[in-house]
Parts: structure tokens; sequence; C-alpha cells
């Protein structure tokens, strides 16, 4: 069975850019989740959708950062405009909600210059 | 809010050794989920382990077992004989059942292991 899929592996891009964060959930997984991976902060969790709905937004940084869920099998992560302190590793994970584990994908490594 | 704290930012040990991860946690519900995660060069997160807090057993997987000592809010990794392949970033994390905005899982800041050849 194919894992979650992310898209771009890498991204390098100038500050002020929009840059855009694609994800490919598993199939039959209902639950799907953004984080970001800084050497200072660690994991943090951005947003969550459950059915494809946003559940919990709360860790979103600031306005410039948006996630939507059009379907079950395919969300995106959009930073506008970025800047160098976004730069980090974002991971898609998603999950069966009564098992608890999160099934990661290879994350996206953002540098904004 | 909960937290997970891994108090060894950096583990090394000899090939075919026995190596302890520590990890302790901040909550104030029974039920609840604690795994550990393993994050090689390759920057995969890959979940090495599981336990339920309502199980008084510890859960082992092959190589890896935990000692979940529940009144203290403890939850460690033990590997044994390790290998090269278990150098990593080892992840404890937590999850609430309760759903809400305790959903997603909590990391650690994780421990960087080194294995000695």
């Amino acid at each position: 069975d194919a894992g979650v899929i992310q898209s771009p592996r890498h991204e390098v891009t100038e500050m002020g850019q929009e840059v855009t964060l694609r994800c490919k959930p598993i199939s039959g997984h209902n639950s799907l989740f953004w984080y970001r991976q800084t050497m200072m902060r660690g994991l943090e969790l951005l947003i969550y959708f459950n059915n494809n709905v946003p559940i919990d937004d709360s860790g979103m940084p600031e306005d410039r950062f948006s996630a939507k869920m059009p379907n079950a099998s395919f969300s995106t992560l959009k930073i506008q405009p970025s800047e160098p302190r976004d730069s980090a590793v974002y991971f898609c994970a998603s999950r069966v909600r009564s098992t608890g584990e999160l099934f990661f994908g290879e994350g996206s490594r953002l540098t904004v210059l | 809010a909960q937290t997970v704290t891994q108090s060894q930012p950096e583990m090394s040990v000899q090939e075919a050794e026995t190596v302890t991860l520590s990890c302790t946690y901040d909550t104030s519900e029974s039920d609840y989920y604690l795994f550990w995660y393993k994050q090689p060069p390759s920057r995969q997160m890959i979940l090495v382990i599981r336990q339920e807090a309502y199980k008084q057993q510890n859960a082992t997987e092959n190589r890896f077992s935990v000692n979940f000592q529940k009144a203290a809010k403890s939850f460690s990794l033990k590997i044994s004989d390790s290998q090269l392949g278990d150098a990593a970033m080892y992840f404890c994390a937590y999850r609430s059942p309760s759903g809400g905005g305790a959903d997603g899982l909590t990391f650690g800041k994780g421990t960087h292991l080194i294995i000695q050849p």
C-alpha cells in the first residue's frame, strides 16, 4: 500500500513568494495533520482535519498560512507571502481515528531565502 | 495542556549493547496513548512502538520495549542489541483519546541516538 505522499520533497524560494505544499493521505484514513519541524521548536502541529473538515488550526502561525482539504485524498498547505522564518520541514500525516498512531509522509523541506 | 519531555538530547551506545531513552509527560487524564517514533536521516517518521495507558503490560516489538510507569508519568524506550540502523532521532509522543483540540500528537524534542561500531 502507498503511504502518505507529499510534494515537493524540497522547495527553495525567495521571500515574498507563494509556496504550496501538497499531501495525499493513505486511502481510508479519515484524519489528516500538518506538522512543522524546526531545530528550535521541534515538531509543531499546525492544523488537522477530520473527514475533510478543519477541526483545529490554532497552531497555524499567522494569516499567511492556510490549509485546505477539498476531498479525502488531497490537502494543501499554502504560505503567502513566504518569509525566511518559515524555513522548516513540513510533514503531512494521516490516521484512522481509532488506532491513534499517525502515518507520516517524507516531509517537504522548505527554504525561504 | 499536555507536555512531553525528553531530557537526553543525545545518547551514544556501542553496537550490540542496550540503551534506554527517557521520556516523561504531564497530563491530568487517565486514559491516553503513548508512542515512540524514529526519524532516521532520510527524514521519514517511523512508528516504533505504542502503548495504551489502560494496559499495564509493557509493549514490546522485537528488540524494542518500553517501561511504562503510569504513576510516575514515565515512558522509556529500551533498545536491545543495538544495530547501526538504529541510529536516528527518537521522539516520544502523547495523544489524548478525548479528541477536540488535543487530537494530534504532542511530541518531545527528541533524542539523537548514535551507534558506535
